[in-house]
């Protein structure tokens, strides 16, 4: 079993739809989760982190965070091609990220 | 957040040489992380840089392919030994600010072995 799981994609949603992205771990140690967003060719980019159970909103932004499930999720609303990248869920364990291998989203205009 | 540079952003490098990476932050930071990003695959921590001491390193990752120095607070290099095709990918660094459990990435350097 991967120590965090994501669905590998693709997941292609219509522009102005919600895009949801999910992820499990294993580790029950985790206390903190962060989101990452990497374009085509670039690095990871930090978009969300979440600590504690419930929902965190930052602008078009959810994440979702259910540690008695070991899960976590990002809901993207109102969907834009600019959205258009691969999303990696990485909880923080042992004095690490634990990265998963990531979701490709398409948004199709 | 830190904003971080990587010198250099891509090479292509002859079979059995080696090549140092750079990675260069502009605060103080408590860790530094070097990772491998082969193509479509996730990121793979190669090792974890701790100022003043010597570098942890992950499984499937040895000092002597991957020596890795942290002179200070802001700067680390790590180092690809006796290269193959194989380790043609983007290596990455990232840094983990002080008093923030997180990381931020630096730009990326793309090797190409042949």
């Amino acid at each position: 079993q991967k120590e965090v799981e994501q669905n590998s994609g693709p997941l292609s949603v219509p522009e102005g739809a919600i895009a949801s992205l999910n992820c499990t771990y294993s580790d029950r140690g985790s206390q903190s989760f962060f989101w990452y967003r990497q374009y085509s060719g670039k690095s990871p980019e930090l978009i969300m982190s979440i600590y504690s159970n419930g929902d965190k909103e930052d602008g078009r932004f959810t994440a979702q965070l259910n540690k008695a499930s070991q899960y976590v999720s990002l809901l993207i609303r109102d969907s834009q091609p600019s959205d258009s990248a691969t999303y990696l869920c990485a909880p923080w364990a042992r004095g690490k990220l634990i990265f998963g291998q990531g979701t490709e989203l398409s948004v199709k205009p | 957040s830190a904003v971080i540079s990587q010198k250099p952003s891509r090479d292509i490098c002859q079979r059995g040489t080696s090549l140092t990476i750079q990675c260069q932050v502009d605060s103080q930071v408590t860790m530094m992380f070097w990772y491998r990003q082969q193509p479509g695959q996730s990121l793979t921590l190669i090792a974890t840089a701790n100022q003043g001491s010597e570098a942890t390193y992950e499984s499937g990752f040895v000092i002597d392919k991957f020596p890795i120095s942290r002179p200070n607070l802001t700067f680390s290099t790590l180092t690809v030994s006796n290269m193959s095709p194989e380790d043609s990918s983007i290596y990455l660094c990232s840094v983990e600010p002080l008093a923030a459990e997180t990381q931020y990435f630096g730009p990326g350097t793309r090797l190409l072995v042949l």
